[in-house]
């Protein structure tokens, strides 16, 4: 079993859409989660950063962590074909382990005109 | 410059050929790291280095061999490569606690460079 899941996708949707995009994990030493979106042959750009449960919001994305589940999402809402692109989720320990991240495959999401 | 930069962009080499890729960051960070990103997998973390210490290589094969003179700047130079080998070879740091037991913080990537190999 993989440490962290994440479907590969692609999901296509038509702007304006609610996108959700969800990861599950299996460490329960996860305490920091994030997600990074990544432009086509661009590196990845962090998006959002949360630590242990709860929710978070930035403008249009909503980031979600249930630490009980071991399930996170991230919502996107009014979608736009410029969020077309590959979201990753990431996630770490509180601490040791020099920062290193463990990721998802990443989904693809296409926002359609 | 700001965040992190990566040089080349691009790159195509021959299997006898021998190149450097070149990463600085900008952030003020002490920990830097490589990994390799093929379609449809996860990120491959490659090496890393904490306070200009190699603290982890994930049995990467010597062909792929890492430097880093300071805590700004990291090299990955490369030697007969092989075709599977071709794949987007991404930078990227951090701030690791300096104390044991701090609270981690996350990394930054640079934008990459997209090794082919012929």
């Amino acid at each position: 079993q993989k440490e962290v899941e994440q479907d590969p996708g692609p999901l296509s949707v038509p702007e304006g859409a609610i996108v959700s995009l969800n990861c599950t994990y299996s460490n329960s030493a996860f305490q920091y989660f994030m997600w990074y979106r990544q432009y086509s042959r661009k590196g990845p750009e962090l998006l959002m950063y949360t630590y242990s449960s709860g929710n978070k919001e930035d403008g249009r994305f909503t980031a979600q962590v249930d630490k009980s589940s071991k399930y996170i999402s991230l919502f996107i809402r009014d979608s736009q074909p410029s969020d077309s692109a590959t979201y990753l989720c990431a996630m770490m320990p509180y601490t040791g382990g020099g920062n290193k991240l463990t990721f998802g495959t990443g989904t693809q999401l296409k926002v359609e005109l | 410059e700001t965040g992190v930069t990566q040089t080349p962009r691009h790159l195509v080499m021959g299997m006898t050929n021998k190149k450097s890729l070149k990463c600085e960051q900008h952030l003020g960070h002490n920990a830097m790291y490589w990994y390799k990103q093929s379609a449809k997998k996860p990120l491959e973390l490659m090496f890393v280095y904490s306070l200009e210490e190699r603290v982890e290589n994930n049995s990467v094969p010597s062909r792929f061999s890492p430097e880093c003179p300071n805590s700004s700047h990291l090299f990955l130079h490369l030697h007969t490569l092989q075709p599977e080998d071709s794949a987007l070879y991404l930078c990227a740091s951090s701030q690791v606690p300096v104390e044991a037991g701090g609270p981690q913080e996350t990394q930054y990537f640079g934008p990459g460079t997209r090794l082919l190999v012929l």
